[in-house]
């Protein structure tokens, strides 16, 4: 059984400050990484893809990956209280593509 | 509008019935997938179908059956065998893996139905 690890938080930061999200993974040959936001009641949104190692940048939204580490992160700057939600990291199967794997996701507050 | 619809949003059944949860897709995907949502949990993964005609167990498939005859629709049975059911059940989509590669299938999800036993 392939695992995606996530912190589960809660994770509470002031509005204006930076929000670091964290996932690890146990297949080394994972070649995809997804960053989901589901905010309470909702279905996840894709917020972030990203494929190769190093940062990714999206307005307000960096997704960083390390292989070698296998960890993926997702930074979340100037944070908004809108950005309050649950995010999921999400892993799918490399060598067949048959499904995800997501973590169980991190809580995050925005406080104003 | 291209998207993926569920209907309905809230269900509620009784003990012993079987009810059945719609999902359809107007994105042209060929991937379809079924996951429950319970409380504070990760996504579990119930049955997923990468073709028309072809369907596969997830993790959870115990208590559920599927069928996928069109590309669009992709049904969610729940029996009465599902002896929990009480969850959010989310349906995705993705373009699928022999056409997109596997290095950039992305998946999509509809907005959710939620079940209730009572």
């Amino acid at each position: 059984q392939k695992e995606v690890e996530q912190n589960s938080g809660p994770l509470s930061v002031p509005e204006g400050a930076i929000a670091s999200l964290n996932c690890t993974y146990s297949d080394r040959g994972s070649q995809s990484f997804f960053w989901y936001r589901q905010y309470s009641g909702k279905s996840p949104e894709l917020i972030m893809s990203i494929y190769s190692n190093g940062d990714k940048e999206d307005g307000r939204f960096t997704a960083q990956l390390n292989k070698a580490s296998q960890y993926v992160s997702l930074l979340i700057r100037d944070s908004q209280p809108s950005d309050s939600a649950t995010y999921l990291c999400a892993v799918p199967e490399w060598n067949t593509g048959n499904q995800f794997y997501f973590g169980t996701g991190t809580s995050l507050t925005v406080i104003p | 509008d291209g998207g993926i619809t569920q209907s309905p949003k809230y269900l509620f059944r009784k003990e012993g019935q079987n009810v059945t949860l719609s999902c359809e897709q107007n994105l042209n995907h060929d991937a379809m997938y079924w996951y429950r949502q319970d409380p504070g949990q990760g996504l579990r993964l119930i049955y997923y179908s990468q073709i028309v005609n072809d369907f596969q167990k997830g993790d959870i498939a115990e208590g559920y059956s599927v069928s996928r005859e069109k590309k669009e629709s992709f049904p969610l049975t729940v029996t009465s065998a599902q002896k929990n059911p009480t969850a959010f059940y989310l349906c995705a989509s993705s373009i699928g893996f022999g056409t997109s590669g596997r290095n950039t299938d992305t998946q999509y999800f509809g907005p959710g139905t939620r079940l209730t036993v009572l």
